[in-house]
This record gives C-alpha cells, sequence and structure tokens, in this order.
C-alpha cells in the first residue's frame, strides 16, 4: 500500500518559470513532510519540510504548501534553475510513533533552456 | 559529501550469493537506516538501528539482515540472492530516532545477474 503517492514521473519546465511538484498521502497520522532532492549517482539530499500545524514554510526559492484536509502537499520551485534538474521525493512520517520516513516514488524535474 | 560512506559504491553478483553492504554514518549520529530504491520505485525502508538496537523494521526480506556495531558503523547482510534483489540500497542517518532530517549516503548498486 504506497502510502505517500506522486503521481507525476516526470515534468519538465522552462527556465525561469514555477515548477509544481505534488504528493499526496493517505494516512491522517502523518504530521510531518519532507522533500528531498536526488542527483544522479548521489543519495537524496533534504530540501525543506513542514509540519501539519504550519500550511505553508518557505526558504529562499523553495515553498511547500500543506492541505490537510485534502491530504495533499507540493513543492514549488520559483525561478527554476537549470540546476534544479533532479529527482525529488515527498516524504511523511508520524512523528508519535515510528521514526521512519515514508517515501513516494518521486518526480524527476528537468528545467530546460 | 554528505558525511555517510556507502562501501562499495557497486557490486555486481551472482544469483545465490551473499553480500554484505556496509555504512558509516555521519559523526555524531546515533540512528542508522537503509532504504531499498529498486527500478522506478521509491525508497522501501527496510530496517532502523539506534545505538546499536534495532529500532524499527520495514518490508525487509528474512534473507536479508543488519546490524549496528558498537562503532555505530552499519551492515546490511544480503544472502541467497536473486535477480529482484538487484537495486540501490541506501544508508542513513540522524541525530537521534526522531529526528526527520536524514542525512543519506551516496548508496551501494547492487546488480544481481
Amino acid at each position: 500500500d504506497q502510502q505517500v503517492k506522486q503521481n507525476s514521473p516526470s515534468l519538465s519546465v522552462q527556465e525561469g518559470r514555477i515548477s509544481i511538484l505534488n504528493c499526496d498521502y493517505t494516512n491522517s497520522m502523518f504530521d510531518y513532510f519532507l522533500w528531498y532532492k536526488k542527483y544522479p549517482a548521489e543519495g537524496p539530499t533534504f530540501l525543506i519540510s513542514i509540519s501539519s500545524i504550519k500550511d505553508k514554510n518557505e526558504d529562499g526559492r523553495f515553498t511547500v504548501f500543506l492541505n490537510k484536509s485534502a491530504k495533499h502537499l507540493s513543492l514549488h520551485i520559483v525561478p527554476s534553475q537549470p540546476g534544479d534538474s533532479a529527482v525529488y521525493f515527498c516524504a511523511a512520517i508520524n512523528t508519535g510513533t515510528a521514526s521512519k520516513l515514508t517515501f513516494g516514488t518521486g518526480t524527476r524535474l528537468q528545467v530546460t533552456l | 559529501d554528505s558525511g555517510v560512506t556507502q562501501t562499495p559504491k557497486h557490486l555486481i553478483t551472482a544469483t545465490g550469493q551473499r553480500v554484505t553492504l556496509r555504512c558509516s554514518p555521519r559523526s555524531g549520529d546515533l540512528s542508522v537506516y537503509w532504504y531499498q530504491q529498486s527500478l522506478d520505485q521509491g525508497l522501501q525502508f527496510l530496517i532502523q538501528y539506534y545505538n546499536g538496537e534495532e529500532r524499527a523494521k520495514g518490508n525487509i526480506l528474512e534473507r536479508f539482515s543488519a546490524q549496528q556495531f558498537p562503532d555505530l558503523h552499519s551492515e546490511l547482510n544480503l544472502s541467497s540472492l536473486e535477480l529482484g534483489d538487484s537495486a540501490l540500497y541506501f544508508c542513513a542517518s540522524s541525530v537521534s530516532g526522531a529526528n526527520y532530517g536524514y542525512t543519506f549516503g551516496s548508496g551501494t548498486r547492487l546488480t544481481v545477474v
């Protein structure tokens, strides 16, 4: 059972435009969400996170939005840069119980010139 | 360099064999997590150790086992290997079991032929 879903395997965006990556989850007990970025031949690196008590968290060009009622979160990258081309994983955790992250299948973002 | 070291980077072995993957966590991190990434799949949680003790278990096959040693490095043992075990195996570490921002190693790519 895939509790964290990223339904778009890939996304192509022009440089300077906004990239929007989406993630849905089914487990209502998840209360903390993270985004990781992964380049080829490297491990995932932490990008940004959000607690369920918030609906938005911003860090530079990256903003994560959380809609708890829809069990949906999104990552906005503005403006997109070629160096943002990578695979982005959404992850979620129930901080009250297990300490393991549950990951989505990832979205490959390509930022074109 | 993330500070999490995984060896070897690549491993090719035959079906039925046994291999050991090694992970050295980031200095000061007590928790080690093992994840498997098969083709086009997300990161599947295998197992977590905290300060030498098993803390959480995911969908880890009985043919797989792991341990964390007193110096906090961890090993993942895969035995009776099958073609379907071919995957990227990532190790991640965090300061404590409740720290959600994991630091990942660059992974071991296992190919079973």
